[in-house]
């Protein structure tokens, strides 16, 4: 049973175009959701995170859309650089407990 | 910022035999954790650990598995004995702990069971 899920699997974009990367979850007790962002050969280094109390979460070029309601969160990634090129893993835990629980991640192209 | 260190970066070992796997996690941190991913899929988790003790495990936890962090020695994994099916890059993460506190995770270790 997949508790996070995200979509899609694979994207390609042009330099300066926003990318949106979609998740959603099925566990109603999740309620802290990090962005990960992992290079080849590197370990995940979290992006950005929300809680669900809030709805919208902005950090520079990089902002997280959330819909409690219906258990989905999208990840927009504004003016993306070929620096941005990653994948990027959603990610959930619920309130209190140390656990993470990823999604498959989205490999994100940006095209010069 | 802070660092996790994970030794050795890749280790090839053959099945059957035992395999540590080393982690240096932030140094006042409180919470650590093993990860497997292979080929360069879904993070699965495998086991956080605080104050001496496993706090949870996943199914991928198998019996052959074992973690423990001898008083201010490296956080390892254990893995006795090898199988195919565990060669995967394994990565080890920690946090102070607490309502989302960032979880900072290594390089991995990627582990060749042949």
């Amino acid at each position: 049973q997949q508790q996070v899920r995200q979509s899609p699997q694979s994207l390609t974009v042009w330099e300066g175009e926003t990318a949106i990367l979609n998740c959603s979850y099925e566990n109603s007790a999740f309620d802290y959701f990090p962005w990960y962002q992992q290079f080849p050969g590197e370990g995940p280094a979290l992006l950005i995170s929300i809680l669900s109390v809030s709805d919208k979460k902005e950090d520079g070029r990089f902002t997280i859309f959330f819909n409690k309601r219906e258990k989905k969160l999208s990840l927009h990634i504004a003016d993306s650089q070929p620096g941005d090129s990653a994948t990027y893993f959603c990610a959930a835990s619920p309130y209190g407990n140390e656990k993470i629980t990823f999604g498959a991640g989205t490999k994100l192209t940006i095209k010069p | 910022g802070p660092k996790v260190l994970q030794i050795p970066s890749h280790q090839i070992i053959d099945m059957g035999q035992m395999v540590t796997l080393n982690c240096d996690p932030v140094s006042n941190h409180l919470y650590f954790y093993w990860y497997k991913q292979i080929l360069g899929q879904q993070m699965e988790f495998l086991v956080n650990f605080y104050n001496g003790k496993v706090m949870e495990k996943s199914k991928l936890f198998k019996d052959q598995f074992s973690v423990e962090r001898p008083d201010g020695s490296y956080f390892t994994l254990k893995i006795q004995p090898t199988a195919l099916e565990d060669s995967a890059v394994y990565f080890c993460a920690s946090s102070l702990g607490g309502r989302s506190t960032e979880v900072f995770f290594g390089k991995g270790t990627r582990l060749t069971v042949v």
